[in-house]
């Protein structure tokens, strides 16, 4: 199957840092998607992408839709101890493949006060 | 509340005994999907169903079956279980619109001897 490459694996920092994340696959997605997951909880959607070149932010979150349409990069800005968990991208394909939602390898992001 | 909910939350079988992990979501979302989530391979993708009696393998079918009789339900089936089985698994939902947003169960934790 279709293979996402995310970076960097974890993350130890600061109160207060800013954090960056990135995505990249060797196949074309139509929708890059970023998630976060909490301890014992399903991953929740944070940010959805679905037009090439496309900045959005939710609050402290920016996400970018590459414009090869082969990456993704998210952004904390200011980071706070409820920041904690692992982030994922994902992608979603198109045509007959819309279906098949491809996840990356996952950030954990440690927040130190 | 709106919810995806799965049972067991926590299951210890042995090797060969068959057993069926539920999954029922409440938000009449036509598409369903199982993942399996396993340390520093993130979320993969089992099986997805865009409706009722429509499924499609996802990336790692091996070893499961899956059913759609009606449209809030999406069991798991695992009809004779292996210790590589051993995983956290997910189920999720997704409205018509296919945006790529799906909504996770809680997870359930199973752990074949």
């Amino acid at each position: 199957g279709q293979q996402l490459n995310q970076s960097p694996q974890s993350m130890f920092i600061q109160e207060g840092e800013d954090v960056s994340m990135n995505c990249t696959s060797s196949s074309i997605f139509n929708t890059w998607l970023w998630y976060k997951q909490e301890p014992g909880e399903g991953p929740v959607l944070l940010i959805a992408l679905y037009k090439a070149g496309e900045l959005t932010s939710n609050g402290r979150l920016t996400a970018q839709f590459g414009i090869t349409r082969k990456d993704s990069f998210l952004n904390i800005s200011a980071s706070i101890p409820s920041d904690v968990g692992i982030y994922f991208c994902a992608g979603q394909a198109g045509g007959t493949s819309y279906g098949k939602l491809t996840f990356g390898q996952g950030t954990i992001l440690t927040v130190h006060p | 509340e709106a919810q995806v909910t799965q049972n067991p939350r926590y299951l210890i079988t042995v090797t060969g005994k068959k057993l069926t992990v539920t999954c029922s979501q409440n938000m009449n979302h036509e598409y369903m999907s199982w993942y399996r989530q396993d340390p520093g391979l993130g979320l993969r993708q089992i099986y997805y169903s865009m409706n009722v009696e429509v499924t499609d393998k996802g990336d790692v079918p091996e070893g499961y079956k899956v059913s759609r009789k009606e449209k809030r339900n999406f069991p798991l089936i695992l009809e004779s279980p292996s210790p590589n089985q051993t995983s956290l698994y997910f189920c999720a939902s997704m409205s018509g619109g296919y945006t790529g947003e799906l909504f996770f169960g809680e997870g359930s934790r199973l752990t074949v001897l």
